[in-house]
């Protein structure tokens, strides 16, 4: 499976400031995501982060809020722009190579917002 | 609608035991996969089992096996003498199959499950 280096693994930030996730993977990968998990609650899907073009967002998720990098097939980033208390939340990269394959997940960062 | 559904938000299990965590799915598309998941205290997401909409037999992993009924649209997965390191959120997701959609998994809400001593 496809190791996943996620960072900052944690990060504390101020209301108003923004921030940048960072995810690499070791092998070059068709489909990347972007998750978020709110405090005692599931995964939900952000955006798909798709190569060479613009991210395709999930219903309540918006790029200028999340906008989402994709420059190759081994890297992407996610921010988290003009944060709110609200957005204090793990946020997890994930990737799959085909569609039987099991979505492979990064240790996840998580963010707390003051 | 949910197209995921995890009735049980807390299990509890003796060590050693068997437990059955549910999950019923909701689609149209012929052609899907079920995923189970493991969250741990420390928050990693760890991949347990597949089954495939086509798939003839029950997938199998170890202690792990998915009880798949395709017509009552349920993925239960089965835990087999189960151990304290088992203690965890389990979360069944699906992956739809249809023209147009990616490979994203949708999850359901999840069960934590306590295995005793």
């Amino acid at each position: 499976s496809a190791v996943i280096s996620q960072k900052p693994s944690r990060d504390i930030c101020q209301r108003g400031t923004s921030l940048t996730i960072q995810c690499q993977v070791d092998s070059q990968v068709t489909m990347m995501f972007w998750y978020r998990q709110q405090p005692g609650q599931s995964l939900t899907l952000i955006a798909t982060a798709n190569q060479g073009s613009e991210a395709t967002y999930e219903s309540g998720f918006v790029i200028d809020k999340f906008p989402i990098s994709r420059p190759n097939l081994t890297f992407s980033t996610l921010t988290v722009s003009n944060m709110s208390p609200e957005d204090s939340s793990i946020y997890l990269c994930s990737v799959s190579r085909d569609r039987r394959s099991p979505l492979h997940f990064g240790n996840g960062t998580r963010l707390t917002v003051t | 609608a949910q197209k995921i559904t995890q009735t049980q938000p807390g299990m509890f299990v003796q060590e050693k035991e068997a437990v059955t965590l549910d999950c019923t799915y909701d689609t149209s598309d012929p052609s899907y996969g079920l995923f189970w998941y493991k969250q741990p205290s420390s928050g990693e997401m760890i991949f347990l089992i597949y089954q495939g909409s086509y798939d003839q037999q029950n997938a199998t992993e170890g202690r792990y096996s998915l009880n798949f009924q395709k017509a009552r649209k349920s993925a239960n997965l089965v835990i087999s003498a189960s151990q304290l390191g088992d203690s965890a959120m389990y979360f069944c997701a699906m992956r739809e199959g249809r023209v147009g959609s990616n490979y994203k998994l949708t999850f359901g809400k999840g069960t934590l499950l306590t295995v005793n001593p």
